[in-house]
């Protein structure tokens, strides 16, 4: 079964200062790793995947994430945080196997409640 | 603006009754799958259908089916709905086998559901 840790329910953090989500996750073989980010009342948006090569991603609104396999983590971080990236970040895992059914599903983290202080 | 929609927004019901969400996915996307997120269970996976066939299930309730259908849209049928039914229902797509994007998933804006 393949599951996803985000041991911060909360996390605060000056305007201007470098963030940092965590994420660490378990699975079968090797990772599709993702990061969503969910405004109130609406879906959520993708906002970068780790799939192979460089351990260093970089998605959209300047986050980055960096996938490090021998601590099975997939942490999101950007340098300067903005007032308008407050909202709630899920990190989710599928496995790169699909050689069975229940592996093509994303299994998402209990969210992380950004809230970035002016 | 995924392209993923998803009708109704909103809708209230009352315990017993049965309820269909729709979903339609991005354009050229085979794949759909339905989430459901509530306080107490976080963002839960509960069925994947791919070209109108089933090809994954995570924790759906027997009360709760879905279909895929030949112009791609789908619906999730919600039967005998109780009070613990109320949630935020995702259906999310994703794109074909080849090409870029293909591994991750695009939400819509959910339909949120009040069982009274």
């Amino acid at each position: 079964a393949q599951s996803v840790a985000q041991p911060e329910d909360q996390v605060n953090v000056a305007e201007g200062n470098p963030l940092t989500v965590k994420c660490t996750y378990s699975v079968s073989g090797n990772p599709y790793l993702f990061w969503y980010v969910q405004y109130p009342n609406r879906g959520l948006q993708f906002l970068l995947k780790y799939i192979t090569g460089d351990n260093l991603v970089k998605g959209s609104y300047g986050f980055e994430a960096e996938f490090n396999k021998s601590q099975t983590s997939f942490h999101l971080k950007k340098p300067s945080a903005l007032v308008s990236d407050s909202a709630l970040y899920f990190c989710a895992v599928r496995a790169a196997s699909i050689s069975s059914g229940s592996a093509r599903q994303l299994t998402f983290g209990s969210g992380t409640q950004l809230t970035v202080l002016p | 603006d995924s392209g993923v929609t998803q009708t109704p927004k909103h809708l209230i019901t009352a315990t017993g009754q049965r309820v269909t969400l729709r979903c339609s996915p991005r354009s050229g996307d085979l794949s759909v799958y339905w989430y459901q997120q509530s306080l107490d269970q976080g963002l839960q996976f509960l069925i994947q259908y791919y070209n109108g066939e089933e090809r994954a299930k995570g924790n759906i309730l027997e009360r709760f089916s879905a279909q895929q259908f030949p112009d791609l849209h789908s619906e999730l049928n919600l039967s005998s709905l109780e009070l613990g039914d109320s949630a935020l229902y995702f259906c999310a797509s994703s794109a074909k086998i080849t090409g870029q994007g293909k591994y991750e998933q695009y939400f819509g804006p959910g339909t949120r559901l009040t069982v009274t």
